[in-house]
């Protein structure tokens, strides 16, 4: 199975400060076909995940261009440029190349 | 706009069965594949088993493979996981989620979990 493994555990935050997560794999998310099968999701206090970031930087439907992912091979980041008060909850990558899925276990962001 | 229901989580002894049912609503339920997921407190999200839109192509996690059964009925537009000889470590919220298929150059798909539900609660203890 591929494990990913998320760094920091916690990150407290300024509101409009850039906050960086990273994420790294065991072994190559990319696919032969060229693209990163790497997903982000956020979930905010009381509500169910939702996804912010697929393919490794490709913003989902209504996510704010603040978010943004980048990286290549086993090492990935999303970056909050501005980090705004209602961007608290626990973020999670995600390796979308083969089964099983499997999450890294989450980076919890808070507002100083 | 795609609304999903989870039910049927209970409070269940070590051993015993239960099965869940995700209803969908807002879109052509055969279209998509469909996603189990759990959230245990403390250690995260867990990816649990995938369904293809007609139900002939099913995915488990290795914790869950042998005990649990994915399937879904697209007349009724509900999704099912069945769960037997259930254990204190599978408690937790179990969440439904939509696949959205995205297409990628030379005919290929990429899905990812676009709509979730709010999860139902799964309790195993004697």
């Amino acid at each position: 199975d591929i494990v990913m493994t998320q760094s920091p555990l916690s990150l407290p935050v300024t509101p409009g400060e850039p906050a960086y997560i990273s994420c790294r794999s065991s072994q190559s998310l990319l696919h032969s076909n060229g693209y990163i099968y790497l997903d982000w999701y956020l979930q905010k206090p009381g509500q169910s995940p939702q996804i912010l970031i697929y393919l490794g930087s490709n913003r989902a439907s209504g996510v704010p261009d603040r978010f943004s992912g980048s990286g290549s091979g086993t090492d990935f980041t999303l970056k909050i440029s501005k980090v705004e008060a209602e961007d608290v909850g626990i973020y999670y990558c995600m390796q979308a190349l083969k089964p099983p899925l499997t999450f890294g276990g989450g980076t919890k962001v808070e507002i100083k | 706009e795609v609304q999903i229901v989870e039910s049927g989580g209970d409070l269940v002894q070590p051993g015993r069965s239960l099965r869940l049912s995700c209803g969908v609503s807002g879109f052509t339920f055969s279209d998509f594949a469909l996603t189990w997921v759990r959230h245990v407190p403390g250690k995260g999200l867990e990816w649990l088993s995938t369904i293809g839109g007609t139900g002939d192509d099913t995915y488990y996690a290795d914790a869950v493979k042998g005990r649990f059964t994915i399937s879904r009925d697209n007349p009724k537009s509900t999704l099912y996981l069945q769960m037997n000889s259930l254990r204190a470590e599978d408690s937790g919220l179990y969440y439904c989620a939509t696949m959205k298929r995205q297409q990628l150059v030379r005919g290929n798909y990429y899905y990812y979990m676009d709509v979730w539900g709010r999860g139902t609660t799964v309790t195993v203890s004697s």
